[in-house]
């Protein structure tokens, strides 16, 4: 099965500054990688899939990029609501697996 | 909008079979373009997709290497549900479970969860 690596574990950033998360897969998944939202007690949300292609209602702010191994999610400002987990999952080779997440917290 | 919406949670006990239903409304089980999923999350394993069912002239069933040997979904067009069932569970199968929809193997809408705990 293809492990999903995200780095890194805890992010620490203020408000208003850029957050950037990598998510590296061990073997090639083209462009099929899906970002995840969670916030503590709710369910994961859809932000990001085919690698760059934003879910509906998801802000601008939010980015994404990279194909094959390397992947990138970007927030360009963060708000408040954006204190959260991030995960990233591959859907290119069953089964479908996913990252342990980004903790992205309050400087 | 689809919303999926789970069975209650519960206690099981170990070697007992774990049993979840996900209801859905704004879609239909049976949809020639979605599918429908079970994903866990624990602390130890994070989150782990767990098999998917899906309508396509017939049903469909995959399902996880890591449980295949003990998981079923089970589809119910009468109630526009579907259902798992982990047999010969153990503490490790300990976790909130979520449905969820694909329609192109990435998930869009995502049950409430359900916290399964398998303890004596």
């Amino acid at each position: 099965e293809i492990v999903m690596t995200q780095s890194p574990a805890t992010l620490s950033v203020s408000p208003g500054e850029r957050a950037t998360l990598s998510c590296r897969a061990s073997q090639s998944v083209s462009s099929n990688l899906a970002w995840y939202q969670q916030k503590p007690g709710q369910t994961p949300r859809l932000l990001i899939y085919g690698a760059s292609t934003r879910a509906t209602a998801i802000p601008a702010r939010f980015s994404g990029s990279g194909s094959g191994t390397e992947f990138t999610l970007t927030i360009s400002s963060l708000q408040s609501e954006d204190f959260a987990v991030y995960y990233c999952q591959q859907y290119h080779n069953w089964p479908w697996t996913f990252g342990q997440g980004t903790k992205v917290e309050i400087k | 909008q689809v919303q999926l919406q789970q069975s209650r949670p519960g206690l099981v006990k170990p070697s007992q079979t774990l049993s979840l239903t996900c209801a859905i409304s704004g879609d239909s089980v049976s949809s020639d373009s979605a599918a429908w999923n079970w994903i866990r999350q624990s602390p130890s394993r994070g989150l782990e997709w767990l098999g998917r069912t899906y309508y396509r002239s017939k049903w469909y069933y995959d399902y996880a290497p890591s449980v295949k040997s003990r998981i079923t979904l089970n589809p119910d067009t009468s109630k526009n549900q579907f259902s798992l069932q982990l047999t010969s569970v153990t503490p490790e199968d300990t976790a909130i479970y979520y449905c969820a929809r694909d329609q192109y193997y990435y998930f869009d809408y995502w049950g409430q969860g359900t916290l399964v705990t398998v303890s004596s």
